[in-house]
């Protein structure tokens, strides 16, 4: 049972244009949310976060919301780049058993076209 | 620089073959993973370690086994009792016990059982 769901497989968006990113979970005891992105045959790079009393934070282009009630967090981008083109992955931290234990979503495959 | 190491890039590996892949850290962080990506799904958890001589099974750890002599090193072996080793392996390292932390990851090894 996948505890973070991201159910767009894939987007597309215009260079200049807000990219869109979701993700949803079902763990109440997540605390703090993170954005990954990868390129091909390479190691995710960290992106962005948010803590669970938040409901926003913004890094540049870069702004992720969390809405709690609805185990419900998003990525904006704006304005999109095509280096922007990767996978996206959200993460959720919780603490399980010993350690704090990140949880990945599947991932989206942003694409920006020029 | 500070960094996350995984070697090789490419492994090929014989059915029934056991085969070790490297992890080294210089972040001075305690505690490291290993993560597994197979296509359409998010990083799944094989082991964690947050302190020498100690590691913890993940969400899919059947078939793997890890040891931690060293703070910066955390292999990773694929045993031969692992039923579909082909995938995209990736060790991740970070800080333990503060919420607002990310993993850092390494590049990643693709390992492919011909």
């Amino acid at each position: 049972d996948q505890q973070v769901k991201q159910n767009s497989p894939s987007l597309s968006v215009q260079e200049g244009r807000i990219s869109i990113l979701n993700c949803d979970y079902t763990n109440s005891m997540f605390d703090y949310f993170l954005w990954y992105k990868k390129y091909p045959a390479e190691g995710p790079t960290f992106l962005i976060s948010i803590s669970s009393i938040k409901d926003k934070n913004e890094d540049g282009r870069f702004t992720v919301f969390l809405n709690k009630s609805a185990k419900h967090l998003s990525l904006h981008i704006v304005p999109s780049q095509p280096g922007d083109s990767a996978v996206y992955f959200c993460a959720a931290s919780a603490w399980g058993g010993s350690a704090r234990q990140l949880t990945f979503g599947s991932g989206t495959q942003l694409t920006v076209l020029p | 620089d500070g960094g996350i190491t995984q070697s090789p890039k490419y492994l090929f590996r014989k059915e029934g073959q056991n085969v070790t892949l490297s992890c080294e850290q210089n972040l001075n962080h305690d505690a490291m993973y290993w993560y597994r990506q197979d296509p359409g799904q998010g990083l799944r958890l094989i082991y964690y370690s947050q302190i020498v001589n100690d590691f913890q099974k993940g969400d899919i750890a059947e078939g793997y086994s890890v040891s931690r002599e060293k703070k910066e090193s955390f292999p990773l072996t694929v045993t031969s009792a692992q039923k579909n080793p082909t995938a995209f392996y990736l060790c991740a390292s970070s800080i333990v016990g503060r919420l607002n932390t990310e993993a850092f990851f390494g590049q990643g090894t693709r390992l492919t059982v011909v």
